[in-house]
């Protein structure tokens, strides 16, 4: 068990849909992170929180949201998805941002397909 | 711009044997390399982290290595077990406050009894 969950684990949703991802660390961590996994396609980083604060938006399209109110818990809201931006979300946590070699641990991930 | 290459892209070797995956990378400034393992519809678990100063770690029977003149990193993996399969990804962080690391797309290692 790596201390950090994700809700749901599966999510099949329409293009006009509104849907919500949950994540939360037990780990203590001042930082968490959102994360697309494509088949085939290396991961890429979609949002990085530093003590609550946004500080990296990787160039992801309006269509998802996050939200961090917390240092233990992220969200990443969706709306008007593409079936495109069906892929493994996943969340990971540690307990700096970017200030030297530190260990993220990531939750099982949500399996979303957009239809 | 910053890439990160692994291969081979996938591997099957059999039980009990030995095998070494290769990462290569162009980031720079280089701050530190991770490998990670990632079991099917799992998110990844950390293996080993190595910065500029570091040659080598071990993780039982999981062993990274690092040369940072050629930018070449290796993971080792000794008496191979049936639990080893998996994916298992490298990826590089730059020096200088960035929050973006740089992920290769992974090995995919299949171990047969």
């Amino acid at each position: 068990e790596t201390g950090v969950t994700q809700t749901p684990r599966h999510l099949v949703m329409g293009m006009t849909n509104k849907k919500s991802l949950k994540c939360e660390q037990h780990l203590g961590h001042n930082a968490m992170y959102w994360y697309k996994q494509s088949a085939k396609k290396p991961l890429e980083l979609m949002f990085v929180y530093s003590l609550e604060e946004r500080v990296e938006n990787n160039s992801v399209p309006s269509r998802f949201s996050p939200e961090c109110p917390n240092s233990s818990h992220l969200f990443l809201h969706l709306h008007t998805l593409q079936p495109e931006d069906s892929a493994l979300y996943l969340c990971a946590s540690s307990q700096l941002a970017g200030l030297g070699p530190d260990t993220q641990y990531f939750g099982p991930g949500t399996r979303l397909t957009v239809l | 711009k910053n890439q990160v290459e692994q291969s081979p892209q996938s591997l099957i070797i059999l039980e009990g044997k030995n095998c070494t995956l290769q990462c290569n990378y162009t980031v720079s400034p280089f701050s530190n390399l991770r490998w990670y393992k990632q079991d099917t519809g799992r998110g990844p678990v950390s293996l080993t982290i190595m910065t500029f100063s570091e040659n080598t770690k071990s993780n039982g029977r999981y062993t990274a290595t690092l040369d940072a003149d050629t930018k070449q990193s290796s993971l080792h993996i000794t008496a191979s077990q049936l639990s080893d399969s998996a994916s298992y990804i490298c990826v590089v962080s730059a020096r200088g406050g960035s929050y973006i690391p740089t992920f290769g797309r992974g090995t995919s290692l299949i171990v047969h009894p």
